[in-house]
């Protein structure tokens, strides 16, 4: 099936650095979604992109649809504590609106 | 606007035995997709359902199975529980589908013994 691809598994930065994840895909995607999961609880959705190109800002937040339709970056400005957890990319696959694909998701860890 | 509602938190089930777990979408949601999350596996999609309808399913088994009912909310059941089955059970509502955004319930702990 349709995967996305999220690397590294893992990311440590310092309080106030900036931090710039992607996802891959083999496959064109016609929505890009950003997720963050907090331990024990469920995902919680950051960003939406729907156009190739597009770039969306969400606080400290940015992501853009890349022009190829095949990836997306998600960027934190001046990280903080409270960043910490799992990000996930998603997106319903071609002809399969009504599902997500999910990446395996980054730890993000933020050093004080 | 309450958010999407999945009971009950946390479960424990023993092998063999069959469980039921409740989401409430959020008001106005039509769609409500399942997804399971392990820590191999990841977040897998089961199904989703639309106004009462399954309208996509994913590959597993039989033993997994959903509905919805006329106000929107929607159960999943697992029969025949195995230990492969110990995950978070995630529920997702969204308006239309997948293709807008989905908003995610807290999720039901289960663990199989």
């Amino acid at each position: 099936g349709q995967q996305l691809n999220q690397s590294p598994q893992s990311m440590f930065i310092q309080e106030g650095e900036d931090v710039s994840m992607n996802c891959t895909s083999s496959s064109i995607f016609n929505t890009w979604l950003w997720y963050k999961q907090d331990p024990g609880e469920g995902p919680v959705l950051l960003i939406a992109l729907y156009k190739a190109g597009e770039l969306t800002s969400n606080g400290r937040l940015t992501a853009q649809f890349g022009i190829t339709r095949k990836d997306s970056f998600l960027n934190i400005s001046a990280s903080i504590p409270s960043d910490v957890g799992i990000y996930f990319c998603a997106g319903p696959p071609p002809g399969a609106n009504s599902k997500l694909t999910f990446g395996k998701g980054i730890t993000l860890s933020v050093r004080p | 606007k309450a958010g999407v509602t999945q009971t009950p938190r946390y479960l424990i089930k023993t092998r063999g035995q069959q469980v039921t777990l409740s989401c409430s979408p959020i008001s106005g949601h039509r769609s409500v997709s399942w997804y399971q999350q392990t820590p191999g596996q990841g977040l897998q999609f089961l199904f989703e359902y639309f106004s009462e309808t399954q309208r996509n399913k994913g590959n597993f088994p039989g033993r997994f199975s959903g509905r919805q009912f006329s106000n929107s909310r929607s159960e999943m059941n697992v029969s025949t529980l195995e230990l492969g089955d110990s995950a978070l059970y995630l529920c997702a509502s969204s308006s239309e589908g997948a293709s807008t955004e989905a908003f995610f319930g807290q999720g039901t702990r289960l663990t199989v013994v």
